[in-house]
């Protein structure tokens, strides 16, 4: 079956832009959680949502970062004001339920310059 | 921080065994050994999990220490695709976040 997505796979965006990432999720999986990954390190945590709601939003590093899942499926991560150290590989992964194992999309490689 | 130690690479020869240990010293019981790996350029691969038990499946073997401090992630015959980053990573039941390391890079070499 069709796994996790992600749209774009690079986006490059200048200091002080707003961007869009988006991912689908398996579906009918009811988790969907985002995370940053940058060179060299393991995926960081950012949030969590069950269903609708964002269940978690710990990691999300500032104000700037942003997202949402309107429907419980499709999620979208915003960021505002891009700064270069958002600079990374943003990670979305699904599950079935919240303590399930979590599947990977592809990723988003955003570069801010 | 991440609770697991690994070491940071390893190679293999082609066709062989690849074995990957993991030190989880201070896992408490109710936490499960989770491995993922990462190909190049791709998003992280769910490999297997376990709690005490050793476990297999398709991809691999999981061996868990009578004492739960360590464990090895067994491919029975490495090809050359598993070359990648493995994550090893202890997760309690109740808590969905994954905490990762920086994982061992994998070279599987002809």
């Amino acid at each position: 079956g069709a796994g996790v997505s992600q749209t774009p796979s690079n986006k490059v965006t200048e200091k002080g832009k707003y961007v869009e990432l988006r991912c689908d999720p398996i579906s009918g999986h009811t988790a969907l959680y985002w995370y940053r990954q940058s060179l060299g390190q393991g995926p960081e945590f950012l949030i969590y949502f069950q269903g609708t709601g964002a269940a978690d939003d710990s990691g999300l590093p500032n104000d700037r970062f942003f997202a949402v899942r309107p429907e419980g499926s499709v999620s979208t991560l915003k960021i505002q004001r891009t700064e270069r150290g958002d600079s990374a590989v943003y990670l979305c992964a699904s599950s079935l339920r919240v303590l399930n194992e979590q599947f990977f999309g592809p990723g988003t490689r955003l570069t801010v310059l | 921080d991440a609770k697991t130690t690994q070491p940071p690479s390893m190679d293999c020869a082609e066709g062989r065994a690849a074995n990957l240990p993991c030190n989880h010293s201070t896992i408490s019981g109710n936490e499960y050994v989770y491995w993922y790996r990462q190909i190049h350029s791709q998003g992280p691969q769910y490999i297997i999990h376990g709690l005490k038990n050793n476990e297999t499946n398709e991809m691999a073997s999981l061996i868990i220490t009578e004492d739960r401090k360590s464990s090895t992630l067994i491919l029975p015959h490495a090809t050359l695709r598993d070359t990648a980053v493995y994550y090893c990573i202890v997760r309690p039941d109740s808590n969905y976040q994954l905490i990762w390391g920086a994982g061992t890079k994998l070279i599987i070499k002809p």
